[in-house]
């Protein structure tokens, strides 16, 4: 157990549609970073936050967006969902927002668009 | 272009061999990761590269970067079932940009 957990595991919806994906880093950790894994396009980075701040900002499409809260969670919404956003999501957290820092990943939340 | 690629993207192996698993990436950069995933599981970080002849060594693997030829190994000695997952290497070039490879299934037979 990494210590980050993510929630829902599980989450199916339609086209069109809108859901947001929940993400609770290791006590202590100020960073979170989002990835996507799919058949298609494999593992991408999408976005880093850094203690409620957007530090880096990957393959993030313009209907994603996310956002850290004060108490360091971080959420990942997702927008006008299209068949292609069928994929697992990670986060990640990290104790700082140095290159060099263990990213610690949750489980995942598996999202099918139908 | 902003490449990264991989060989083997599938291997099986006997245990208790050696074998070595490529990473080679298009345009210099010298910070690399590797990561492991076991089958239907999460991501777990492995080593942290971040320097021409940078080496790191856990159990049973070694990873290397050799910055120059746009390179880095994942070498398992004396394989074990227990190692059997996919790796996978990103690379990182500085302005959020960073790209992972496709991965490398790994399978042993006992």
């Amino acid at each position: 157990d990494s210590g980050v957990t993510q929630t829902p595991k599980h989450l199916i919806t339609a086209t069109g549609q809108r859901v947001t994906l929940r993400c609770s880093p290791r006590s202590g950790d100020l960073s979170v970073y989002w990835y996507q894994q799919s058949l298609d396009q494999g593992l991408q980075f999408l976005i880093q936050y850094y203690n409620g701040e957007e530090r880096a900002k990957g393959n993030i499409l313009e209907r994603f967006s996310a956002q850290q809260f004060p108490d360091l969670h971080s959420e990942l919404n997702l927008s006008s969902l299209e068949l292609g956003d069928s994929a697992l999501y990670f986060c990640a957290s990290s104790a700082e927002t140095g290159v060099a820092d263990t990213q610690y990943f949750g489980p995942g939340t598996r999202l099918t668009v139908l | 272009e902003l490449k990264v690629e991989q060989n083997p993207l599938f291997l099986s192996m006997q245990e208790g061999k050696n074998y070595t698993i490529y990473c080679n990436y298009s345009t210099t950069s010298d910070r690399l990761y590797w990561y492991r995933q076991d089958p239907g599981k999460s991501l777990e970080s492995l080593f942290v590269l971040l320097s021409n002849g940078a080496v790191k060594q856990e159990g049973r693997l070694m990873a290397s970067l050799d910055t120059k030829a746009r390179l880095s190994t994942l070498h398992i000695t004396a394989a074990v079932h227990d190692l059997s997952a996919t790796y996978f290497c990103a690379v990182d070039w500085g302005d959020d940009k960073i790209i992972f490879g496709k991965g490398t299934r790994l399978h042993i037979l006992p």
